[in-house]
């Protein structure tokens, strides 16, 4: 039993590249989230989604799309890179009995220079 | 629109000793609020979930109170050791949805 998993763990892009940060989990969790995290900051959430097929904003939206085609997963898309976006990047998932309890993968590093 | 601050925002004490982080919130109306630990560069593990009707809960050395009412919440460690050298980052989810509001965490450094 993996939990939540997250690919790459590092990244380095160049303003104006796109690229998806990957999020799977194995515990067949209805809810999940994107959050990022700034340096000395908690966490924001970007994006979530209560199952396959339905997705929605959370506080800080701009500048990432979403999709959740299967249940197991729920890529982030950045489509134009810019400095703004350099954080670290966790996925979380949540099962529907106890939706409050959230697993979070081990994030994702990434600078845009 | 619900906030939640942590003070202090970083702290070292000596190891031995017990010490109380704080974490306050600015609307009552919460389902739970969870406290948990994030080492560098590594996610989040949970430490302890209390409920909204609960006033604590307790994990070996670690217990946790609620006090909905004044919008505040603290994290006791007892006999802190180099190991609970970590940054801890308490979150509400508000009533109603099933989002996590967080804190800015205190950066806790255990001296040996």
């Amino acid at each position: 039993n993996a939990g939540v998993t997250q690919t790459p763990k590092f990244r380095i892009l160049k303003i104006g590249q796109s690229m998806t940060l990957q999020c799977t989990q194995d515990m067949n969790h209805n809810y999940m989230y994107w959050y990022r995290q700034d340096p000395g900051m908690g966490l924001k959430l970007i994006y979530y989604s209560v199952g396959a097929g339905i997705t929605d904003k959370g506080e800080v939206p701009n500048g990432y799309n979403v999709s959740r085609s299967t249940t197991e997963d729920f890529p982030l898309r950045l489509e134009l890179a810019a400095p703004s976006q350099t954080s670290v990047y966790f996925c979380a998932s949540a099962s529907a009995p106890d939706r409050s309890k959230q697993y979070f993968g081990p994030g994702t590093r990434l600078t845009v220079l | 629109k619900q906030e939640v601050t942590q003070i202090p925002a970083a702290l070292s004490v000596p190891e031995g000793e017990n010490l109380v982080l704080n974490c306050s919130f600015t609307d009552s109306a919460i389902y739970n609020l969870q406290w948990f630990r994030q080492d560098p560069g590594k996610g989040l593990t949970s430490l302890l979930l209390i409920q909204s009707s609960q006033r604590e809960q307790t994990s070996g050395r670690l217990n946790a109170s609620l006090d909905k009412s004044s919008g505040r919440s603290t994290l006791y460690i007892a006999a802190s050791q180099p190991g609970d050298s970590a940054t801890y980052l308490c979150a509400v989810v508000p009533s109603g949805t099933y989002k996590y509001i967080f804190g800015t965490g205190t950066r806790l450094k255990v001296l040996a």
